[in-house]
């Protein structure tokens, strides 16, 4: 049964760099049947879209971050990972892995990773 | 502030139905058919509950029902239980590669 596990640190300071990577176990990341996504949860802004991957490297990103924010594949290590960048205390939220059931950024999240709650502090 | 637009509390007694709405716009509730549900418990991740505006994944209740009409779909939950107590959040495809979420609603069951 496939998983997403991820890790990354729980604390960034302002203005510096937020990473979060998503290992995918149980399966290849591959899978030409599924996209691969990361999304957050705040309190203040509820879920939020952060952008979407497909093996292949192609990308999509939510335009209200897309300045900021950097999704990569590794696909020797069965991983992706996120990067998005000058953060402030407004990125401080629940950050989440998850697979797209089916090709394309149309398609539902059906597989989801134990989420990292993630604080931006100095 | 959320693109679609959920109201953020909704309550039934066991054994009851509720319906929660999630209202969007021709550009993304209206335009397409790929809108979903999810069922989140406290400290949990979010679990696909709907796809595609009705479609349900296997292992979840056929309590559990879908639809749209114009630019508003909703969930309605049949016959509450105890587990149904949660928050809910749609989401919808806005064409472009890009996905949007509601802000969520509460479920209290009674």
């Amino acid at each position: 049964q496939m998983q997403l596990q991820q890790s990354g640190p729980g604390l960034v300071k302002p203005s510096e760099t937020l990473s979060l990577t998503c290992t995918v176990s149980g399966g290849t990341i591959r899978n030409s049947s599924h996209y691969w996504g990361c999304l957050r949860q705040s309190p203040g802004k509820g879920l939020e879209w952060i952008g979407t991957l497909y093996y292949s490297g192609t990308t999509f990103y939510n335009p209200s971050l897309k300045s900021r924010v950097i999704i990569s594949v590794d696909t020797s290590k069965n991983q992706f990972s996120l990067k998005l960048s000058s953060v402030t205390a407004a990125d401080s939220a629940v950050y989440y892995c998850a697979r797209h059931r089916a090709p394309g950024v149309v398609a539902a999240f059906d597989l989801w990773g134990q989420g990292t709650p993630v604080t931006v502090s100095s | 502030q959320s693109a679609l637009t959920q109201p953020p509390s909704a309550s039934g007694s066991r054994g009851q139905s509720v319906t929660i709405s999630c209202t969007g716009t021709s550009s993304d509730v209206g335009g397409f058919n790929h809108v979903s549900w999810y069922q989140q418990h406290p400290d949990n991740a979010p679990k696909l509950i709907i796809y595609e505006v009705t479609k349900r994944p296997s292992g979840v209740p056929d309590r559990f029902f879908g639809s749209k009409s114009g630019n508003t779909a909703s969930l309605t939950v049949s016959g509450l239980l105890p587990e149904d107590e949660a928050e809910y959040f749609c989401t919808s495809y806005a064409g472009n590669n890009v996905v949007f979420f509601g802000g969520g609603t509460k479920l209290t069951v009674l």
